[in-house]
């Protein structure tokens, strides 16, 4: 199986400052077909997850532009250029490059 | 506006078997897979089953921790997939949800309690 592993697993970010979250595979998200299967979703107190990013950079219909992705193969970011009060929750990486689809752990973000 | 929900959790014994439903609309049903995935009480997110939309053709998919337990089917005619689950543990406890895809868009989810 395919194993992300997620970094910080928390984080506490000042109003309009910029926060960056870290996702490792322990392997290549890079398909046969040429995309690479990695989501982003963020899951907001006492909510179901929304997906921010599908294949690594690409934001899904209704995202703030604020979201971005990046990365390639076995390493990737989600960054929020300028955080607000509405981005607390908790964000997942997830492959679907192969089953078992697999998640990171998770990383918590909170307002200061 | 795409929307799903997730109906049938509550509490159940060990041993003992539930289904829960996914109701689906605002899209074309058949054209989409259903995943399910679940969470338990203050963990992460967990894929546990998929099922392929016509015209694919190919056997459904299962996380190792419900293969053999669990089975995930679709009743295209009337936009619902469902989620037997049997031979139920504890550590079953969760909130299960049902997706579009393999997450695009997400039911609120239902609370399933194994607990003697």
């Amino acid at each position: 199986d395919i194993v992300l592993t997620q970094t910080p697993l928390s984080l506490s970010v000042t109003p309009e400052q910029p926060a960056s979250i870290s996702c490792k595979s322990s392997q290549s998200l890079l398909s046969n077909d040429g995309k690479t299967y990695l989501y982003w979703f963020l899951q907001k107190p006492g909510q179901a997850p929304q997906v921010l990013i599908y294949e690594v950079y690409k934001r899904f219909s209704g995202v703030p532009e604020r979201f971005s992705g990046s990365g390639s193969e076995t390493d990737f970011t989600l960054e929020i250029s300028r955080v607000e009060a509405d981005d607390v929750g908790v964000y997942y990486c997830m492959h679907t490059l192969q089953f078992p689809v697999t998640f990171g752990g998770g990383t918590k973000v909170e307002i200061k | 506006e795409v929307q799903l929900v997730e109906s049938g959790g509550g509490l159940v014994q060990p041993g003992r078997s539930l289904r829960l439903s996914c109701t689906a609309s605002g899209f074309t049903f058949e054209k989409h897979a259903i995943s399910w995935f679940r969470q338990a009480p203050g963990k992460g997110l967990e894929w546990i089953a998929f099922i392929k939309s016509k015209p694919h053709t190919g056997p459904t998919e299962y996380a190792a921790s419900v293969r053999g337990r669990f089975t995930i089917s679709r009743d295209d005619s009337n936009g619902v997939a469902y989620l037997q689950m049997d031979s139920l543990k504890t550590e079953d406890t969760a909130k299960y949800y049902c997706a579009r895809d393999v997450g695009t868009f997400w039911g609120q989810g239902t609370l399933v309690t194994v607990s003697s």
